[in-house]
């Protein structure tokens, strides 16, 4: 089915693993972005990309890395996860309207 | 940078009340303005967007907002809410033909008492 898909749906990990989240979609849109919510501070962007190979940060972008290999994936690493980086992450692509459309999200806990 | 202000963390209203939500910005230029629905335990889905013209637009389920552009505002509004619009709403903005950030503000918890 086309749409976003994000893996893995939950994952716990301890701190200073890496972890990657994936993000795959299926329209081929040109821009995606990953966004973290958490209590309190609604939505923040951390990365987002215009195309295969560009890549910008957002606004807490400290901690992550991105990449864009190709249009339909956009990968997220946490190098070297911190309690911080307990969350809920959303990978998110924009449609030709201007809207987005999110992924189920991904829970990560970092003990 | 823009921002994105929302005024209510969290609102508590009866089936059939009126409801509100303030949304603004920061941003001086033109924008384009967004608001989103995140019922429990699920992802965000968008209820409508304001790029251009008219400036009341219509969403989806009843909702609809207005953009005063002299008060850098969006607020969202519907005449009669019901139990099923309990749900978490969020405003977005992005700067038009500048950069392609989508902002968002810090949301809105929304319980509806049946």
């Amino acid at each position: 089915d086309a749409g976003i898909t994000q893996s893995p749906r939950y994952k716990i990990t301890e701190t200073g693993r890496q972890v990657t989240l994936m993000c795959h979609q299926t329209w081929s849109h040109s821009y995606m972005f990953w966004y973290r919510q958490d209590l309190g501070h609604g939505l923040r962007l951390i990365y987002y990309s215009a195309a295969a190979d560009i890549t910008d940060k957002g606004e807490v972008p400290d901690g992550y890395v991105v990449s864009r290999s190709k249009t339909e994936n956009f990968p997220l690493t946490l190098e070297s996860a911190t309690r911080s980086q307990t969350s809920v992450y959303f990978c998110a692509s924009r449609g030709d309207t201007g809207e987005l459309f999110f992924g189920e999200g991904s829970r990560l806990t970092v003990l | 940078a823009q921002s994105v202000s929302q005024h209510n963390h969290h609102v508590i209203l009866s089936e059939a009340a009126s409801l509100e939500l303030g949304c603004n910005y920061s941003y001086g230029g033109t924008v384009n303005l967004f608001w989103y629905v995140q019922y429990p335990g699920q992802h965000l889905q968008l209820l409508l967007k304001y790029f251009s013209g008219d400036p009341l637009v219509k969403g989806i389920k009843g909702f609809e907002a207005e953009f005063i552009k002299s008060k850098f505002s969006f607020n969202l509004r519907k005449p009669s809410v019901q139990w099923s619009d309990t749900a978490e709403y969020f405003c977005a903005v992005n700067r038009a033909w500048r950069d392609d950030k989508i902002i968002f503000g810090k949301g809105t918890r929304l319980h509806i008492l049946p």
